[in-house]
């Protein structure tokens, strides 16, 4: 089944504790994202990248990594978690550049920051 | 970058009634998509729809993109169909439409 995952759907760290959040496609995509929703200000963009190797900042990059070492991954770093990135974060993919394709959406990880 | 609104931001409806959703945008598009997200809070693609008409079952979508707007329709809703609808384009998303249907 085409899709793009997520893991974990859900956690509950403390300020400072370093975290990953994994996302994978298998639909051999070379876009991949990472957005995050607040109540009120709606899905915003995060990172980006358009392929292996190639990443750039979205809306909202501050206190956020990525990397892009394989065409299939594209996880979501946060070094030193705050409260305020407590939020929804999504990843999503596309097959070409998003300005010419469809996206799909992981499933969502819940991230609470204490 | 390019704005988009969305209307009605809220939209209670009685099951089997019809619903319009409108979508604005500030500029052309190559690239409009719209979602719904169910209570669980899972983004399903609707359509994928930078210009003309679309149907799926119940649900039709048009985008008239000379004039930067794009139209979800819901025919004979359903409480399953209650959730938030996006329209994203070119990834920057609206604000939603909160659409609650009642039995």
């Amino acid at each position: 089944e085409a899709q793009v995952t997520q893991n974990p759907r859900y956690l509950i760290t403390v300020t400072g504790k370093k975290l990953t959040v994994t996302c994978s496609q298998n639909m051999n995509h070379e876009y991949m994202s990472w957005y995050r929703q607040d109540p009120g200000l709606g899905l915003r963009q995060i990172y980006y990248s358009m392929n292996v190797e190639v990443t750039d900042k979205g809306d909202v990059p501050e206190g956020y990594k990525v990397s892009r070492k394989e065409k299939r991954n594209f996880p979501l770093i946060l070094e030193s978690p705050s409260p305020n990135q407590t939020s929804l974060y999504f990843c999503a993919s596309s097959s070409r550049d998003y300005f010419d394709d469809e996206q799909f959406f992981g499933p969502g990880t819940r991230l609470t920051v204490l | 970058g390019i704005q988009v609104e969305q209307s009605p931001p809220d939209l209670i409806l009685q099951e089997g009634a019809n619903s319009t959703l409108r979508c604005n945008f500030s500029d052309s598009v190559n690239n409009l998509q719209w979602f719904h997200q169910n209570p669980w809070g899972q983004l399903i693609n609707l359509f994928y729809i930078p210009s003309g008409t679309k149907q799926n079952g119940r649900l039709s979508a048009t985008t008239v993109a000379t004039e930067r707007y794009s139209l979800l329709y819901i025919s004979s809703s359903q409480t399953t169909d209650s959730g938030v609808y996006f329209c994203a384009v070119e990834m920057r998303f609206g604000a939603g439409t909160r659409l609650t249907v009642k039995p």
